[in-house]
């Protein structure tokens, strides 16, 4: 079967540093991305990765490892509107998207 | 950049009605559209994927014949939520992919519906 997994939860405080892990086992791989979604909101892109490799884009980067399943979404210099759902999804052979179920980061003061 | 509009934003609606959701890609044509439904403080589930001008393919334990969906043109495609209950209630989200080498999906703010 498909799978991601990611954590239900993480804390983190403000101005740290977090990294949000993700492991996917899907049938194909056609890149993996990364989505932020607030509270009733739509989720809003991150990233993409369908390289290994690290992909930097500003406070927010992410990995890749196809060999091992693996990506993690790396956030730096955190701020409270980080607060906030973050999805991995994968898309598989038939370029349907598969979603994990997503890691709620709180961020404290 | 590549923008999906959705309306309504909010409906509420009474058990037995129907309703019907629009999905639009302002600025591209989408080729494939796709429906998700998302529960409180859960992931998304997709519903279902559209291509234009042919029938949508439903994921299993989705009852094509309650949520009807119409992929009319690149640019359109509709959710009807056919006799309303209130387990209906959730948020629905759109996504649109234009094809070619971009597969990254663009999503609509989504809908909300609430059944009375």
């Amino acid at each position: 079967g498909q799978n991601i997994d990611q954590p239900t939860e993480m804390t983190a405080t403000e101005g740290a540093i977090v990294q949000i892990n993700c492991t996917y086992q899907t049938s194909g791989f056609n890149g993996l991305f990364w989505y932020q979604q607030h509270a009733g909101e739509a989720p809003t892109f991150l990233s993409y990765n369908v390289l290994d490799g690290l992909e930097e884009k500003g406070r927010f980067s992410s990995f890749l490892s196809r060999s091992k399943g693996y990506s993690y979404l790396l956030l730096k210099e955190l701020q409270m509107k980080d607060s906030a759902s973050y999805l991995c999804a994968v898309t598989d052979s038939n370029y349907q998207l598969i979603w994990g179920a997503g890691t709620k980061l709180i961020i404290k003061p | 950049g590549a923008v999906v509009s959705q309306h309504p934003s909010r409906v509420i609606c009474k058990s037995g009605t129907s309703v019907k959701i629009e999905c639009r890609s302002l600025d591209f044509q989408a080729t494939t559209m796709f429906w998700y439904r998302q529960f409180p403080k859960k992931s998304l589930m997709l519903m279902a994927t559209s291509n234009e001008g042919s029938k949508a393919t439903y994921e299993q334990g989705v009852e094509k014949d309650k949520f009807l969906i119409n992929h009319a043109s690149l640019t359109l495609s509709t959710l009807t939520v056919t006799s309303a209950h209130p387990e209906d209630s959730s948020f629905y989200i759109c996504s649109a992919r234009g094809g070619g080498q971009d597969y990254e999906q663009y999503f609509g703010p989504g809908t909300r519906l609430t059944v009375t």
